[in-house]
């Protein structure tokens, strides 16, 4: 059973313009979401978090925004760049303290078009 | 600052021979350290994780196994490899009680 889940393998964008990674999650208890970024052969890279008491978290061209009704999270990008081409990863965990599993979805490929 | 080593960065092992693999971190304490494994084309499984020393939990029933040697060392081990293990290999660590796990730069493996 896969706890968290991004159902778009890949995703095209133009340069310049918003680029909206979703995750969905069945868990009711994760209290904490993650994004990451990976580009090949390289180890995945924290992007941005955000608390189950929020809705929304803001990181200059990164926000995310959570549904905790719809137990949904997007990261949206704006506006987006060639560098922003990478495979990017949702993360939850149920709680900081003790070992603080992270379930990861499948993960969405973005190609940034010039 | 802290950073994460990881090494090899490649390697080619044949079917039934022995595997280690090193993680160290530095500039922490008492750090939670953890395994994944990415397959191809897929998402990263938490194989083990360690909050300290000695102390090893393992999340799927596989060929492999983990140490922590030291309180910023985590290796990852097998007798003999198989076909399946193949796959790229990432440690991570965090603070405990913080929010964010870091990432190592991952080791690939390819078992013929």
């Amino acid at each position: 059973d896969q706890q968290v889940k991004q159902n778009s393998p890949s995703l095209s964008v133009q340069e310049g313009r918003i680029s909206i990674l979703n995750c969905d999650y069945t868990n009711s208890m994760f209290d904490y979401f993650l994004w990451y970024k990976k580009y090949p052969a390289e180890g995945p890279t924290f992007l941005i978090s955000i608390s189950s008491i929020k809705d929304k978290n803001e990181d200059g061209r990164f926000t995310v925004f959570l549904n905790k009704s719809a137990k949904h999270l997007s990261l949206h990008i704006v506006p987006s760049q060639p560098g922003d081409s990478a495979v990017y990863f949702c993360a939850a965990s149920a709680g900081l303290q003790g070992a603080q599993k992270l379930v990861f979805g499948q993960g969405t490929r973005l190609t940034i078009n010039p | 600052s802290q950073t994460i080593h990881q090494w090899p960065a490649t390697l080619v092992q044949p079917v039934g021979s022995p595997l280690s693999l090193e993680c160290t971190v530095e500039g922490t304490s008492n750090p939670n350290l953890y395994w994944y494994r990415q397959a191809a084309g897929r998402g990263l499984q938490l194989l083990f994780y360690s909050v300290g020393i000695g102390q090893i939990s393992s999340e799927v029933p596989q060929n492999l196994s983990a140490s922590r040697p030291q309180d910023r060392q985590f290796i990852l081990s097998s007798k003999k490899l198989l076909l399946s293990d193949s796959g790229f290999y990432l440690c991570a660590w965090r603070s405990t009680g913080r929010e964010t796990q870091y990432f190592g730069p991952g080791t690939r493996l390819l078992v013929l």
